[in-house]
């Protein structure tokens, strides 16, 4: 059964902290990124990834850290110099960069306490 | 100016209505179009995807494309509650060819 995953669901940050959340996927697409959602917003692009250790900077990067050294896998890292963080993270993957469909996680939802 | 924009609604369809949902990008050169549905908390699935000028139809749903207008809807037929949702309208940057933009979505209720 091909998707995509992401965990925690739910997730509490204090102040200071780093986090990190979890993406995989096994629909064997070359390309993934990571999307910030805000209340009644639309979906803002903080990194994404063409391929396997590669990465660049979306439109919202700065806080905000990434690695790919599989391809399956793509996490995220919000870091304590993000300062606004609370919002709704999705992953998502496509078979390759550019125009093809992306396919999205079904989220994490982060709270800083 | 945005580089696509929707109404962010609340557009409110009876139930059985035809309801039409309406989306502009501001890149003459973008070539995939892509309409998703995303309900209340959770993450956005695919509905169509549009690349020709002209409609295209899966079921109750149709796009409907024009370039030359920069501009792509989503007609859905027969409207059901289960429809109820935001609706996301994304266009890839030809400029910058690894990135798709997301409007801001539309929030469509369907009342019974």
């Amino acid at each position: 059964d091909g998707g995509i995953t992401q965990s925690p669901k739910y997730l509490f940050r204090k102040e200071g902290q780093n986090v990190t959340l979890s993406c995989e996927q096994n629909l064997n697409h070359d390309a993934m990124y990571w999307y910030r959602q805000d209340p009644g917003q639309g979906l803002r692009l903080i990194y994404y990834s063409q391929i396997v250790n590669d990465f660049q900077k979306g439109d919202i990067a700065e806080g905000y850290s990434v690695s790919r050294e599989k391809k399956e896998s793509f996490p995220l890292t919000v870091t304590s110099a993000q300062k606004n963080p609370t919002a709704f993270y999705l992953c998502a993957s496509s078979k390759t960069i550019g125009t093809d469909t992306q396919y999205f996680g079904p989220g994490t939802r982060l709270t800083v306490l | 100016q945005k580089e696509v924009e929707q109404n962010s609604g609340p557009l409110s369809v009876p139930e059985g209505a035809i309801a039409s949902l309406n989306c502009t990008y501001s890149d003459r050169g973008s070539q995939s179009f892509f309409w998703y549905r995303q309900y209340s908390g959770k993450s956005p699935e695919l509905i169509m995807s549009i690349y020709s000028n002209g409609d295209k139809e899966d079921g109750r749903f149709t796009a409907q494309l024009n370039k030359a207008s920069q501009y792509v809807s989503l007609l859905i037929r027969d409207s059901q509650p289960s429809d109820s949702a935001t609706y996301l309208c994304a266009v890839n940057r030809y400029s910058s060819a690894s990135k798709i933009i997301f409007g801001s979505g539309t929030r469509l209720s369907i009342r019974p």
